[in-house]
């Protein structure tokens, strides 16, 4: 059975710091990894997917990794900003399409 | 970007009331939509698979006669929580599966409380 597990449970910086979320997967034979964005009481905003054949995808300030092998993949932040507070949900796709979710990372980036 | 709506936002109910949540794709068909529930501080876990046309796929645990999923037509799935009791407080998220991408796009989310 899939679990996903992130890394820390909560994060507080101040702005203007990089930062690295950690999320890992225990079994490797997925179709996709995706960082999802989620404000409080709202739904999800998709940030990157990469596809299990690639190895990182960037959009902006964010760079996301994956090491299908070893189970893991980083959320990489760079120069953090107030807006950027959030959780931050990680989300395997494996078979039948299905989305195996993290417990997410609560950032709070202080200004 | 496609875009998935859910009604209502949020509702509060007595316990033993029925309550129905719609989840629409607003401009794009998905023959696919999922159900999820969140509690606080807690991450998403899928209920149920919606497909339109035939019967829910229900995840192990979740009562398929108590959360009635009907997938009527390609642009609208329904949620129905039947006599819902205070610890079916949560919030319920959907999410359509577009046709043409396979990507998965997610709604605002709707906040249950039961008292």
């Amino acid at each position: 059975k899939q679990e996903v597990t992130q890394i820390p449970a909560a994060l507080s910086v101040p702005e203007g710091e990089n930062l690295v979320l950690n999320c890992s997967f225990t079994d490797s034979a997925i179709y996709n990894l995706q960082w999802f964005r989620q404000d409080p009481g709202k739904g999800l905003t998709s940030l990157l997917l990469i596809q299990s054949s690639q190895r990182e995808q960037t959009s902006g300030r964010l760079n996301a990794s994956l090491d299908k092998s070893s189970g893991r993949s980083t959320l990489y932040i760079a120069a953090s900003q107030p807006g950027d507070s959030a959780t931050y949900l990680c989300a395997v796709s494996g078979q039948g399409g299905k989305l195996i979710f993290g417990q997410g990372t609560e950032l709070s980036v202080k200004p | 970007g496609a875009v998935v709506s859910q009604h209502p936002s949020w509702v509060i109910c007595k316990s033993g009331t029925s309550v129905k949540i719609e989840c629409r794709s607003l401009d794009f068909q998905a023959t696919t939509m999922f159900w999820y529930r969140q509690f606080p501080k807690q991450s998403l876990m899928l209920m149920a698979t919606s497909n339109e046309g035939s019967k829910a796929t229900y995840e192990q645990g979740v009562e398929k006669d108590k959360f009635l999923i009907n997938h009527a037509s390609l642009t609208l799935s329904t949620l129905t929580v039947t006599s819902a009791h205070p610890e079916d407080s949560s919030f319920y998220i959907c999410s359509a599966l577009a046709q043409t991408s396979a990507q998965e796009f997610f709604g605002p989310g709707t906040r249950l409380t039961v008292l």
